[in-house]
Formats: structure tokens, sequence, C-alpha cells
């Protein structure tokens, strides 16, 4: 199984800014997601992170707001860009290999106010 | 397109029953099936998986199994503890195949009394 660490945990931002979140993963693979978790409900994706090309973006979700980066194949990251109070959730960070289950950090809780 | 509900929202049992949950999805096409646990303020878990070739799979405590007539799959507890108090998502592919990325159900909470 594959550790995924996430950074920050948690934040609270004012609206209009922008936050980073980072994702790291204990070793190489394959595939790597974005989820968004708002609070009480189901996971929803936001986009495939590609290594060394532009991420695979869900419906309702647009690069411009939700820039994502993935140099390597144990890293990426996630722009959550001019925020909203409607961007507060937690934000999910998920790595795997093809057909196996997916391993998932522990989650940002952002808040914005 | 791939949807996974699941029947309940909320599950309570005894400590030391055994605790079902259950979960439907729609695409037949669909060749593999995880069961999450997600406890408060963590991230998912995996807990056991399951793939289309099978109707059962059996692991520590828990079993899944799977009904592809009805497209149906269910988690089983046994011996339901106070640590698995948590809320429970199944989980398949999100295009019919088995590409990687998930289609989660709505997720089932599990509070276990003592």
């Amino acid at each position: 199984s594959a550790v995924i660490s996430q950074k920050p945990s948690r934040d609270i931002c004012q609206r209009g800014t922008s936050l980073t979140i980072q994702c790291q993963v204990d070793s190489q693979v394959t595939m790597m997601f974005w989820y968004r978790q708002q609070p009480g409900q189901s996971l929803t994706l936001i986009a495939t992170a590609n290594q060394g090309s532009e991420a695979t973006y869900e419906s309702g979700f647009v690069i411009d707001k939700f820039p994502i980066s993935r140099p390597n194949l144990t890293f990426s990251t996630l722009t959550v860009s001019n925020m909203s109070p409607e961007d507060s959730s937690i934000y999910l960070c998920s790595g795997g290999q093809l057909n196996t289950e997916a391993f998932f950090g522990q989650g940002t809780r952002l808040t914005v106010v | 397109g791939e949807s996974v509900g699941l029947h309940l929202p909320t599950l309570s049992v005894q400590e030391g029953d055994n605790s079902i949950i259950n979960c439907a999805y729609s695409n037949s096409a669909s060749d593999y099936f995880i069961w999450y646990k997600q406890e408060s303020g963590k991230g998912p878990q995996f807990i056991i998986d399951i793939r289309s070739n099978m109707d059962k799979r059996q692991g520590q405590r828990v079993t899944v199994l799977l009904n592809k007539t009805v497209k149906h799959l269910s988690l089983q507890i046994a011996a339901t503890q106070p640590g698995d108090s948590a809320v429970y998502f199944c989980a398949g592919p999100n295009y019919g195949g088995s590409q990687g990325n998930l289609i989660f159900g709505k997720g089932t909470k599990l509070s276990v009394k003592p």
C-alpha cells in the first residue's frame, strides 16, 4: 500500500485568495486524483493528475479554478483559486496503480471566510 | 455512466452484532468495487475489494458479497466493535471499466452502541 501525505491539513483563508495543497506519495504510483468532499457528503472527483501533462477535469471543474500540477510520479499539487465560501470543503488526494485500490491522504480541511 | 448509491444513510447496531451495509450500482460493465471506511477527520481507508468474477470475498471480520444479477453489493461486518463506527462508502470505476478513478456512493454512517 502507498502512504499519502497532504499538507496543509487545514487552513482558513480569506475570500479572493488562493491556496495550494500538496500531495506526496511514498512510492511511485501510476494514478493520482483529487477529490472534494463537502461536509457530511460523499467524495466527488475533481480531476485526474497526469504526470507531465495537463490534468483531466471532471464535469463542473475547470483548470482556471483548480490548476493541478504533477511533475513526477510521487507528487502533485492542487490550487484552489480565487476562493469563495462555497469552496469550503475537504480536499483529498488519492493515488494508486491501475486496476487496484486507491489510497487516500488525510485530507485538507479548507474554510473560506 | 456509472452511479453508485447506498440504500440507508445511517445504521445503528449493538456492539457484538453483525452489520450489513448495502450498495447498488447502475453500470453492468463495472468490474471492480471497493469498500472504504472513513473515520471523522480522516481520509477514506481501504477495507476490501471485489472483482466482478467473484461473488464473495472475505477479509478479517468483513465479507463483501456481489450480486451482478441485481447490481448490488454488500459489506458485512462480523461482531461489530465500537472502533467500527465510521462512514462506509462503496466505490466503483467511473467509466464502467477499471480506469483507476472512482465514483463513490453517498455513504452509510455506522454507529455502534456499547
